[in-house]
């Protein structure tokens, strides 16, 4: 069975300041990845997901996120933080095209000023 | 509507009570998926609709726990005999169809029970 792993449970950033947030997955193939960001009192969004083809996949609000096959990675990264990303970052793995997945346990992002 | 919408947002109710939870995903999306938010087991699958088949029910953790969809769109979690341990935010979610790449969440019901 596939699984999530994010390392960090909590990461204070200053507002401006580059971010980057791990994820490992364990699965046998290629999985379908994705990262869902969760603002307090709300659903989950999908900031971006990767299926296939170019590695460094770009999603909403000037998030991006790296595949890396070798080291079974898929990290998030955004050049420059706004006290509005402060919220809670979630990795998951589906392996199907459809949304039955797999989560991590999530990383709270707090956004100093 | 224009997103899923969960009812209640949130429920308290006595331990051996039954719950219902409500999920009104958006309209045209054939696939609707439970998810279960909690505090030790973060986000977990429960139970996922698409169309007319089967569901998968394969991520319900006990026969406590059931859903239905009615007519392709709303859907039904019910917890009968609640423990304390179903604590937890209950999400829904739904699709375009069973290939597609994004799912659209509910903000989601809180159930507490005390």
């Amino acid at each position: 069975a596939q699984s999530v792993t994010q390392p960090d449970i909590h990461i204070t950033v200053s507002e401006g300041a580059s971010l980057e947030l791990r994820c490992n997955y364990s699965y046998g193939a290629t999985p379908y990845l994705f990262w869902y960001v969760q603002s307090p009192g709300q659903g989950l969004q999908l900031l971006l997901k990767y299926f296939s083809g170019d590695t460094l996949v770009q999603g909403i609000k000037g998030f991006e996120a790296e595949f890396k096959r070798s080291q079974s990675s898929f990290n998030l990264r955004k050049p420059s933080v706004h006290w509005s990303d402060a919220a809670e970052y979630f990795c998951a793995v589906g392996v199907t095209a459809g949304n039955k997945l797999t989560f991590g346990g999530g990383t709270r992002v707090l956004v100093k000023p | 509507g224009a997103g899923v919408s969960q009812s209640p947002s949130n429920k308290v109710t006595e331990k051996g009570k039954d719950v219902e939870l409500r999920c009104d995903p958006i309209s045209g999306h054939t696939a609707l998926y439970w998810y279960r938010q909690s505090l030790g087991q973060g986000l977990e699958f429960l139970i996922y609709f698409q169309g007319n088949s089967a569901p998968d029910k394969s991520g319900l953790p006990s026969d406590r726990f059931s859903a239905e969809r009615t007519g392709g769109s709303v859907s039904t979690l019910t917890i009968q005999r609640t423990q304390q341990e179903d604590s937890a935010v209950y999400l829904c979610a739904s699709s375009r169809s069973r290939t597609s790449t994004e799912a659209f969440f509910g903000q989601g019901t809180r159930l507490t029970v005390v």
